[in-house]
């Protein structure tokens, strides 16, 4: 079976600051992951995924995540955070038959 | 432009009213999603389809259905047995569902927010 741990559901930090968005995952498999953005009322959007090819992925808008399957994590980081990126952020792992398992979600608030 | 398209935007019901939310998406994938979101508990899945004339339950499937008729729409029906529909719904595509499709990405559509009167 497959499951996904976001860590804190409330992330703070100042514009400019590195972002870190935490994410544990539990797999049966070799694990598929992915991240997803969600602006308020509005769908979600892929940010970057991870399919065994390389641990660092890089994505859009400046993130990226590196899969520690000793940590069983893949953690999104962004170097500096901008006024745009505040959304809530998704991680999930891909189960079977393309299903994905979605994490609580973690909000992002971003201080000018 | 290829996408997912969902409509209403907003919909408000009745008590014991049946609502159908609409899904379509031009993009040709095989396999479509119907997710529940609720504030602090993540998406959950109600249904999905992996092809045509064929789909499954998900995790909180009662109280709604589906049908897949065609490739392209997957209408999901909120009947009167869903005790607490409102929430925000979200429909997603991909390009297969099956045992090779694990490493494929969910589209997303713009959702549908459901209100009960």
């Amino acid at each position: 079976a497959q499951s996904v741990t976001q860590l804190g559901s409330h992330v703070s930090v100042s514009e400019g600051a590195l972002v870190l968005l935490r994410c544990n995952y539990s797999s049966s498999v070799p694990p598929y992951l992915f991240w997803y953005v969600q602006y308020p009322n509005q769908g979600l959007q892929l940010l970057l995924k991870y399919t065994s090819a390389a641990t660092l992925v890089k994505g859009i808008n400046g993130f990226e995540a590196e899969f520690k399957k000793s940590e069983t994590s893949f953690h999104l980081t962004k170097p500096s955070a901008h006024m745009s990126d505040a959304a809530e952020y998704f991680c999930a792992v891909s189960g079977w038959g393309g299903k994905l398992i979605f994490g609580q979600g973690t909000e992002l608030s971003v201080k000018p | 432009d290829g996408g997912i398209t969902q409509s209403p935007k907003y919909l408000f019901r009745k008590e014991g009213q049946n609502v159908t939310l609409s899904c379509e998406q031009n993009l040709n994938h095989d396999a479509m999603y119907w997710y529940r979101q609720d504030p602090g508990q993540g998406l959950r899945l109600i249904y999905y389809s992996q092809i045509v004339n064929d789909f499954q339950k998900g995790d909180i499937a009662e109280g709604y259905s589906v049908s897949r008729e065609k490739k392209e729409s997957f209408p999901l029906t909120v009947t009167s047995a869903q005790k607490n529909p409102t929430a925000f719904y979200l429909c997603a595509s991909s390009t297969s569902g099956m045992t090779s499709g694990r490493s494929n990405e969910q589209f997303f559509g713009p959702g549908t927010r459901l209100t009960v009167l």
